[in-house]
């Protein structure tokens, strides 16, 4: 099967730019998290999505990063303006339902430097 | 809220060697607890999840609640092992992972 695939591999912004990052899971999965990963860090959620309805968002900044996932299918993540702090990878992953819910395949990842 | 502790950022052995990298939590509930491991270039993958109690690649992982720990264990060390390990918590049902800090595992020939 197809992995998740993740678009761009990297990104280089200056502060208070916007950037947008694409996501699109394994066909059939329900499930789509984004999480960012800081280095020398692991990985922190920070959006977890049902198909196409938001189950936790607790630790989204919600006043500079949005998502979506349109049809339950692709998700973007945006993030604007970006901070220093910003500079991460940010890891797309998706889940099938039942008993492998908590069965998460990655993505490459989307590399964020901003300047 | 549940936390998964990771103590060791790097853990370095000799191939043969037995490697036990250690994960701490603190959940109230009953957890479900998994490795996930990251080898050089690759994405981040699943290695064992506590309830399939099965070994992967020679790895084992017990959870024990009395000491709230799920610690990866190893008898022999093989070069090939060398990656990121990052133990994982979910609290059940349809609850996202939570990632601790990870251990770098450097096997040396």
């Amino acid at each position: 099967e197809a992995g998740v695939a993740q678009s761009p591999r990297y990104k280089i912004i200056e502060k208070r730019q916007s950037v947008a990052f694409w996501c699109n899971p394994i066909s059939g999965h329900a499930t789509l998290y984004w999480y960012q990963q800081i280095l020398g860090q692991g990985p922190k959620l920070l959006i977890q999505f049902q198909n196409n309805g938001v189950v936790d968002d607790s630790q989204l900044p919600k006043d500079r990063f949005s998502a979506e996932r349109l049809k339950g299918v692709d998700s973007t993540l945006k993030i604007q303006p970006a901070k220093l702090e910003d500079s991460a990878v940010y890891l797309c992953a998706s889940s099938p339902a039942g008993s492998g819910a908590n069965v998460l395949t990655f993505g490459a990842g989307s590399r964020l430097t901003v300047l | 809220a549940q936390r998964v502790t990771q103590p060791e950022k790097l853990l370095s052995v000799f191939k043969g060697a037995p490697v036990e990298l250690k994960c701490n939590y603190s959940y109230s509930g009953s957890p479900e607890l998994f490795w996930y491991v990251q080898y050089s270039r690759q994405r981040l993958q699943l290695l064992l999840r506590h309830i399939s109690r099965e070994s992967i690649k020679g790895f084992t992982a017990d959870l024990n609640k009395g000491e709230t720990s799920f610690h990866l264990k190893k008898p022999f060390a093989q070069e090939e092992d060398s990656a990121m390990y990052y133990c994982a918590l979910s609290e059940g049902g349809r609850r996202a992972l939570t990632f601790g800090s990870g251990t770098r595992l450097q096997v040396q020939p």
